[in-house]
């Protein structure tokens, strides 16, 4: 099972670009690297996954290098409504089983 | 389109005490999860069913039981709640991408 490495928390302001960075040195060759958000009294929330290079949804972009052993979530132009917990999973591509979850970023927008 | 429907959302329970936590999904997903988060923590695997009829332990699987009822249902039982199990439960699915987490359970054992 690869462990995940992520910072505890970050701070920013309404309208930066916020990127948060996991490691995950120990990925398997099927591994696949999804990101999650969870807002206080709520479950996860499933944000965008990648296996390699880069991914971009309406919500997120997913960096990921050549040797996957890090990847980095970029959420462009934050607004006080992206305040939440951050989750980097490494797993099969369901995301499932015995995939382990860290204790997450937690990123604080100011306004 | 409920998604992942979690029962109750709230519950104190005595120590001793004993109860099923409920978990219902509509997206026909096969597989199904139960995990715990204490305060300020990430989640932890109690339980998971990759499929209907299938169970298998997660991290912490101690002090509960799972029944995989049909591929809609599964619920978590707590025999003798202890105070250690104080936090909230969340139910999840999946099936291809990531998982569908419910709402979550919020239980106290005093």
């Amino acid at each position: 099972l690869a462990k995940t490495t992520q910072p505890i928390s970050m701070d920013s302001y309404e309208g930066q670009e916020v990127n948060i960075t996991c490691s995950h040195n120990n990925i398997a060759t099927n591994d696949y690297i999804t990101w999650y958000q969870q807002f206080p009294s709520q479950g996860p929330r499933f944000i965008i996954q990648g296996y390699k290079t880069k991914v971009t949804n309406e919500v997120a972009s997913l960096f990921i290098p050549a040797d996957r052993k890090s990847s980095t979530l970029s959420l462009p132009r934050v607004s006080l409504s992206d305040t939440a917990v951050y989750y980097c999973l490494v797993g099969d591509h369901t995301g499932g089983f015995k995939t382990i979850f860290g204790a997450g970023t937690r990123l604080f927008v100011k306004a | 389109n409920a998604g992942v429907t979690q029962t109750p959302k709230f519950q104190v329970l005595k120590t001793g005490q004993s109860m099923t936590l409920q978990c219902a999904q509509d997206m026909n997903h096969n597989s199904m999860y139960w995990y715990r988060q204490d305060p300020g923590m990430g989640l932890r695997l109690i339980y998971y069913s990759a499929s209907e009829g299938t169970t298998d332990k997660g991290e912490v699987p101690n002090g509960y039981n799972v029944s995989r009822l049909n591929k809609r249902e599964f619920s978590l039982r707590l025999e003798s709640a202890a105070p250690s199990q104080t936090s909230v439960y969340f139910c999840a699915s999946s099936e291809g991408v990531g998982y569908t987490f419910g709402s979550g359970t919020r239980l106290t054992v005093v």
